[in-house]
């Protein structure tokens, strides 16, 4: 089962900012907390992964709370291209477990 | 650098036949995962394997299910005997090393059993 929680979706106008939130009040000192999107009939994509510290990248920014339980990521100025499903997943590095645990994600629809 | 590659895109087969879904590591990634996806639902983890091993199979159903990681060749999923439940999309990603790192993820392919 998926640790984290998301809203099942979410609405946006072109060019406007998007926060999409997850919670995940369970996470260990381990995890790290990646965000991928999927388009229709594609796979997913990587967006970003942080661990402590906001990060950001040329697709967009992630907020960590200072406790770890929620994040948030910031798409800046939404396109009609980001309009995807976007899961938020808790993995740990190294061990022997590679898999990554997708919940059911948030699905983002932008409005020209 | 071309991504993973899986093939084919579209698989149809009848109840009973079999199913081998084919998928291509990134060059220089020696890590594969399998995942099955099934309609308005998020990835479900099948199989984790390293060249020529299998690392976690937890995700697998017991019966009907193989997967296998090849010193040559791509990593494949086999579906012996298929029943409507198995139509859905599978999913392979490939990652450099053995830590979760990015995962990056192949087209899909989608089997549609009648």
């Amino acid at each position: 089962d998926a640790k984290t929680t998301q809203p099942n979706s979410m609405e946006s106008n072109e060019e406007e900012p998007v926060h999409l939130p997850c919670n995940h009040s369970t996470i260990s000192g381990t995890d790290y907390i990646h965000w991928y999107l999927q388009l229709p009939s594609q796979g997913p994509e990587y967006v970003i992964h942080g661990l402590t510290s906001n990060v950001n990248n040329r697709m967009a920014s992630l907020a960590i709370a200072e406790d770890r339980k929620s994040s948030t990521l910031i798409l800046h100025r939404a396109t009609l291209r980001d309009a995807a499903v976007y899961y938020c997943i808790l993995a740990s590095y190294g061990g022997s477990q590679g898999n990554l645990i997708f919940g059911k994600g948030t699905k983002l629809s932008v409005k020209p | 650098n071309a991504g993973v590659m899986q093939n084919p895109r579209h698989l149809v087969r009848r109840r009973g036949q079999e199913a081998r879904l084919r998928c291509s590591p990134m060059k220089g990634h020696s890590h594969v995962y399998w995942y099955r996806q099934l309609p308005e639902e998020g990835l479900k983890f099948m199989v984790y394997l390293q060249k020529e091993n299998i690392i976690d199979e937890s995700g697998m159903p017991k019966e009907r299910f193989s997967a296998e990681f090849p010193k040559e060749g791509p990593s494949i999923l086999r579906i012996q005997q298929v029943v409507r439940g198995d139509s859905a999309a599978y999913f392979c990603a490939s990652s450099p090393s053995v830590r979760v790192e990015t995962q990056y993820f192949g087209p899909g392919t989608r089997l549609l059993v009648l």
